[in-house]
């Protein structure tokens, strides 16, 4: 049972524009969320993470939003560029068990020029 | 830093034949992750070590599969014997401590024929 899902294989977007990479979790015990980006050939690279006690996480064209209620998060990336174009993973953990990362099975974010 | 080190990056070999997968986590890190890529379940925690201790091994599928963490800089990813369904890219991760950024190894691409 996937805890936590990205529904969106892949994802286009005209550079410029904003892209949103959206996930959902199932486990109300999750309180700490991660993004990493993925090129070919490469292990994730952290990206960007938010705390349960907060809502909304930005850093630079990169924002995360938390919706606790509903149990999803959203990466949203302003303006998109070419090298924005990597499989994008979002990951779940719970800080009052044993600190594992869950994640999802990834977004493939394709920015055309 | 290097970075986490793995070897091989590619792997090929027949059913039935032992694969060990090897990595290097980043000195100084005290826990060490291991995870698999597949389409179907994105990435999945096999096991992880915490000061050269297995932790939780509840994601490691099958008897078949076995991982040991000698001392604090060498870890590895045993598959005896290995069967096609195991392909997949193995990637070894390390990091400082609890609800700390992750970082990845470049991955090894294992197919089984």
């Amino acid at each position: 049972d996937q805890q936590v899902k990205q529904n969106s294989p892949s994802l286009s977007v005209q550079e410029g524009r904003i892209s949103i990479l959206n996930c959902d979790y199932t486990n109300s015990m999750f309180d700490y969320f991660l993004w990493y980006k993925k090129y070919p050939a490469e292990g994730p690279t952290f990206l960007i993470s938010i705390s349960s006690i907060k809502d909304k996480n930005e850093d630079g064209r990169f924002t995360v939003f938390l919706n606790k209620s509903a149990k999803h998060l959203s990466l949203h990336i302003v303006p998109s560029q070419p090298g924005d174009s990597a499989v994008y993973f979002c990951a779940a953990s719970d800080s009052s068990g044993t600190y594992k990362y869950i994640f999802g099975t990834g977004t493939r974010l394709k920015v055309l020029a | 830093d290097a970075g986490v080190i793995q070897s091989p990056r590619h792997e090929v070999t027949e059913m039935g034949q032992e694969v060990t997968l090897r990595c290097k986590p980043i000195s100084g890190h005290d826990y060490l992750f291991w995870y698999r890529q597949t389409m179907m379940r994105g990435l999945e925690l096999l096991i992880y070590f915490n000061n050269n201790v297995p932790i939780d091994d509840s994601g490691m599928p099958e008897d078949r599969f076995s991982a040991k963490m000698p001392n604090a800089s060498f870890s590895t990813l045993k598959i005896q014997p290995s069967e096609p369904r195991d392909s997949a890219v193995y990637f070894c991760a390390s990091t400082l401590a609890p609800g700390y950024e992750q970082y990845f190894g470049p991955g090894t691409r294992l197919t089984v024929t």
